[in-house]
Order: structure tokens, then C-alpha cells, then sequence
């Protein structure tokens, strides 16, 4: 089916280890993004990509990392989890075209808890 | 840059009853403007959208919401309101002409009680 998948769903490990989030989608949508979602603070912009090989900051990158060498593939990592990263990460895509009037499209998130 | 406040963090309602969902937004330039809807344990969905045109916009579900460029204001509506709306709903504006990014407020959960 098409659509933005997110894997996995749930993921505990501890600190300082390196955990890897992916997000895959159907629609070969130029722009892919990650979110985190934290109580308080809404969404908040982790890391963007508005194609492959090209990535850009959001607000609050540090402690991530990002790749897209595929259209369709956005994971990211973090390279040493601290407790501050347990969140909801949501990955999302759009259309794109640089006209910033198409809707993004969410995955389901993945739940992360970092012991 | 541009900002969006959602009100309220909460808002409790009866079902059949009317709601309004706050939102503001702050930009030195134009926008364009959405809402979104996340039911728990789920992603987003988009409610509706104002790109130009007519200030009202209606979207899924019997939602609406009215643009009002004076008031930087881009509230959410349903006249009357079913438990099945209890959700988490955000508003969300991008830049005209900028990039693809949207700024998300902090969000309103809305619990309609029977």
C-alpha cells in the first residue's frame, strides 16, 4: 500500500548507544522530514531534505544525524542516545515543488524511551 | 520568523455541543495555513488547509476555519461535536514563497465527554 511508513513502532535502549529510525514512502515525494513530539512543546523540527543527497537542519538537530541517499528512504540516528531524546519521532513528506502550500503527510511515529 | 499560539491546551466540551479551537499566528510575511489532527497512537492528518482565496475553508469531518488577516487569527470550528473528535489538533503555518517547512503550535487536545 502506498503511503509513509515509520519502523519500528517502539524502541527502549539505554544511554550512549547508537539507534537507527526509518522511514520509508510510496509516493516518491521530493521533501522528507523528522519531528519530535514532546509534551509541552508540540512539534518541533529535527532534520529536513528537500531530496536525495541534499539534508538541512531544523530546530533542534543536535545529537542526530541524517542521511537520504534514496528518494523513498529518510532514516535517523542518533549516534549516542541521552535520556533528553526519549520522545515520539515523526517522520512526514510532501510534494514539495519550493511552492510551501503542500500538506506534509505523517507517519505513525516511533515511540523511543532511553533508559 | 514566523510563530504559532494555540491558546488553549485544553478544552473539554460535551458532545453536540460547539467548539472553537484557537489560533494565531505571527509572520512579516504572507502564509499559508493548516490544521492538523492526531487521534492517539497515531500521525497527523491534515484537517484543512488555507492556500488564497475564499477566508472560510472547509475540511474534513465538518470542520471549518476562518481566515482573518487582521487578526493574524486562523480558528478551528465544528458546530456540533461527536466523542469520536476527542484528538489532539494543531495549527501549522508555512511562508509564502519560503521553504517547505511548517511551524507547528503546541497543539489543543480536545476531549468531547458524553
Amino acid at each position: 500500500d502506498a503511503g509513509i511508513t515509520q519502523s519500528p513502532r517502539y524502541k527502549i535502549t539505554e544511554t550512549g548507544r547508537q539507534v537507527t529510525l526509518m522511514c520509508h514512502q510510496t509516493w516518491s515525494h521530493s521533501y522528507m522530514f523528522w519531528y519530535r513530539q514532546d509534551l509541552g512543546h508540540g512539534l518541533r523540527l529535527i532534520y529536513y531534505s528537500a531530496a536525495a543527497d541534499i539534508t538541512d537542519k531544523g530546530e533542534v538537530p543536535d545529537g542526530y544525524v541524517v542521511s537520504r541517499s534514496k528518494t523513498e528512504n529518510f532514516p535517523l540516528t542518533l549516534e549516542s542516545a541521552t535520556r533528553s531524546q526519549t520522545s515520539v519521532y515523526f517522520c512526514a513528506s510532501s510534494e514539495g515543488f519550493a511552492r510551501s502550500n503542500q500538506p506534509q503527510h505523517f507517519g505513525d511515529g516511533t515511540r523511543l524511551s532511553i533508559l | 520568523a514566523q510563530s504559532v499560539t494555540q491558546l488553549d491546551s485544553q478544552v473539554p466540551v460535551f458532545e453536540e455541543a460547539p467548539v472553537e479551537l484557537r489560533c494565531n499566528y505571527s509572520s512579516s510575511v504572507s502564509v499559508y495555513l493548516f490544521w492538523y489532527v492526531q487521534y492517539p497512537n497515531q500521525g497527523l492528518q491534515l484537517l484543512l488547509k488555507y492556500l488564497s482565496g475564499s477566508t472560510l475553508v472547509k475540511g474534513i469531518n465538518g470542520f471549518e476555519a476562518e481566515f482573518n488577516k487582521s487578526q493574524t487569527s486562523f480558528h478551528l470550528r465544528k458546530p456540533s461535536v461527536h466523542i469520536s473528535d476527542t484528538a489532539e489538533y494543531f495549527c501549522a503555518v508555512s511562508t509564502q514563497g519560503g521553504s517547505e517547512k511548517l511551524v507547528f503550535g503546541k497543539g489543543t487536545k480536545l476531549t468531547v465527554n458524553p
